[in-house]
C-alpha cells in the first residue's frame, strides 16, 4: 500500500493551538483527509481538503495542503479536553476503493 | 443516524478456533470495508467489496477470508485463528463514489 506517515503522539495546553502533521506519498490522491478517533470508538471523518486547493477552514481546523511537498497538517485552534483522540490522516488514490491512512497521531490535552 | 454496527465488541477465542465477525450498515452503501487496527501501524486494508457477492483482497488479506451474500451485511472470517491476529477489527462502509467512510465501534478480538 501506500506511506502515508505521521508521528505518534502531541500534547498541548488546553487552549494552545495543535498541529498534527502528515506525509504520503500518492501524487495522484484527488482527495486527502482527516479522521478522528476518541477512546473505546470508531473513527469519524473530520474534514477533507481536494488535491486542487491550498488551505481549507472549518470553524477551529484549518487543514494546509503542500502538493510539492505532499505534507498535509491539520491545525486546531483554542485546543480544548474534547479534543483528546487520534488523528489519522488518509488518502484515496484511485476513486474512494482504497483508502490508505497513516499511524495516527495521539493528541493529549492538558488542562 | 447513520450507523455501521459491529456485533461483537469483545471476543476471546482460542488459536485454531474459527472466527467470525460481522458487520451491518444501514445506509444502503455500495462499499464494504474491513480494517485492522494495531498500535503504530494505524490501519491496514483487509479485504473491500463493492457489491454483492463482489470481493477484493487489500494490503494483508492472509488468514482472512470474507463474505458479503447481502449488500447490508459483510463478515470477515479467521479460518483458524492465530495469536497474531489479536487485534482491533474495523468495518467501513461508504457510498460509491464519495469518499467518506462511516465506521463501525470496532472488535477487539483477543486469540490465547
Amino acid at each position: 500500500g501506500e506511506d502515508v506517515e505521521q508521528s505518534l503522539f502531541l500534547s498541548v495546553r488546553e487552549g494552545d493551538s495543535s498541529v498534527i502533521n502528515c506525509t504520503y506519498t500518492d501524487s495522484s490522491s484527488t482527495y486527502l483527509y482527516w479522521y478522528k478517533q476518541e477512546p473505546g470508538a470508531g473513527l469519524q471523518l473530520l474534514t477533507y481538503i481536494f488535491s486542487n486547493m491550498d488551505m481549507k477552514q472549518d470553524q477551529r481546523l484549518t487543514v494546509l495542503l503542500n502538493k510539492k511537498d505532499k505534507h498535509l497538517s491539520l491545525r486546531i485552534a483554542d485546543t480544548q479536553t474534547g479534543d483528546s483522540a487520534i488523528y489519522f490522516c488518509a488518502e484515496s488514490p484511485d476513486n474512494f476503493n482504497k483508502f490508505y491512512f497513516g499511524s495516527g497521531t495521539k493528541l493529549n490535552v492538558k488542562p | 443516524d447513520v450507523k455501521v454496527t459491529q456485533s461483537s465488541r469483545y471476543l476471546v477465542k482460542r488459536t485454531g478456533e474459527k472466527v467470525f465477525l460481522e458487520c451491518v450498515q444501514d445506509m444502503d452503501h455500495e462499499n464494504m470495508f474491513w480494517y485492522r487496527q494495531d498500535p503504530g501501524l494505524g490501519l491496514r486494508l483487509i479485504y473491500f467489496s463493492y457489491d454483492v457477492k463482489m470481493k477484493e483482497k487489500g494490503d494483508i488479506p492472509e488468514g482472512y477470508s470474507v463474505s458479503r451474500e447481502k449488500k447490508e451485511r459483510f463478515s470477515l472470517i479467521l479460518e483458524s485463528a492465530s495469536t497474531n491476529q489479536t487485534s482491533m477489527y474495523l468495518c467501513a462502509s461508504s457510498e460509491l463514489g464519495t469518499g467518506e467512510l462511516f465506521f463501525g465501534e470496532g472488535s477487539r478480538l483477543t486469540v490465547l
